[in-house]
C-alpha cells in the first residue's frame, strides 16, 4: 500500500532564511506526487505536483520540489519564508487503490510551520 | 466563486442526533470525495465517486452514508453521531484521471459533545 512519511511534525524557520520540508514516499510505480497547504482554519490548496517529465516541479508562492527517485523523495524548497507562509503542509501521493482516476490521495501527516520574526 | 463550497461551516451536536453536511462543485468534475481530518491534523479518506457511483469506502462506519444525487454535489450524513466522529470533514472534486488536481473545499468542523 502507498505511504507518506513527513519525518518533521513541526519546523521552525526564522523570517527570510530557507526552508525545505521533507517527504519520503512508499509506492511500487512510478507515483503522482503533491505538497498542498493548509493555514489555519481553512481548506487545503495545491503547492505544486508532479507525475512525470523534469523532476524540478515549481509550484505558487515561490515553492519548488524535487522529485528524487533513488531517494524516493519529493521535498519542498522555499529560498526564503515569509511570514504568511506559516501553515500546515502536506506531502500526498496518489493513492492507487483501484489504479483508477477515483482513487483520490494518501497522505502524510503533515509538518507545521513556525517563522519567527 | 467557491470551486468546492460545504456546509454547514461549523456544527456543534450532541451524541445520538443524525445530521448531514452538504457538498457542491462547480467545475464540472466527474469525481468527488470526502476526507476526514482528526484532531492530529491526520487526512484520511473516507468515500469516493465517480459519476455518481461509489468507487472507494475506506472502511467507514456504516453510520456514515454519502449520496450523490449528480455529478455536482456528495452530501454526507452521519446517524447515531459520536464522540470520535469529531473532526473536520473536507469534500474534494477532482477531474477524470489519476494525477489530476484535487480540489478541497473549505472543511465543515464537526463537535459531538
Amino acid at each position: 500500500a502507498q505511504s507518506v512519511t513527513q519525518p518533521d511534525i513541526h519546523i521552525t524557520v526564522s523570517e527570510g532564511a530557507s526552508l525545505e520540508l521533507r517527504c519520503n514516499y512508499s509506492y511500487g510505480a512510478t507515483p503522482y506526487l503533491f505538497w498542498y497547504v493548509q493555514s489555519p482554519g481553512q481548506g487545503l490548496q495545491l503547492l505544486l505536483k508532479y507525475f512525470s517529465g523534469d523532476t524540478l516541479v515549481q509550484g505558487i508562492k515561490g515553492f519548488e520540489a524535487e522529485f528524487k527517485r533513488s531517494q524516493s523523495s519529493f521535498n519542498l524548497r522555499k529560498p526564503s519564508v515569509h511570514w504568511s507562509d506559516a501553515a500546515e503542509y502536506f506531502c500526498a501521493v496518489g493513492a492507487g487503490i483501484t489504479g483508477g482516476g477515483a482513487d483520490g490521495l494518501t497522505f502524510g501527516k503533515g509538518t507545521h510551520l513556525i517563522i519567527q520574526p | 466563486d467557491t470551486a468546492v463550497s460545504q456546509t454547514p461551516k461549523y456544527l456543534v451536536t450532541q451524541m445520538g442526533n443524525d445530521k448531514s453536511i452538504k457538498c457542491e462543485q462547480n467545475l464540472g468534475h466527474d469525481t468527488m470525495y470526502w476526507y476526514k481530518q482528526d484532531s492530529k491534523k491526520f487526512l484520511k479518506i473516507m468515500f469516493s465517486y465517480n459519476n455518481k457511483e461509489l468507487i472507494i469506502n475506506e472502511t467507514v462506519p456504516n453510520r456514515f452514508s454519502p449520496k450523490s444525487p449528480d455529478k455536482a454535489h456528495l452530501n454526507l450524513h452521519i446517524n447515531s453521531l459520536e464522540l470520535g466522529d469529531s473532526a473536520v470533514y473536507f469534500c474534494a472534486s477532482q477531474q477524470g484521471e489519476a494525477g489530476n488536481t484535487i480540489y478541497f473545499g473549505e472543511g465543515s468542523w464537526l463537535t459531538v459533545v
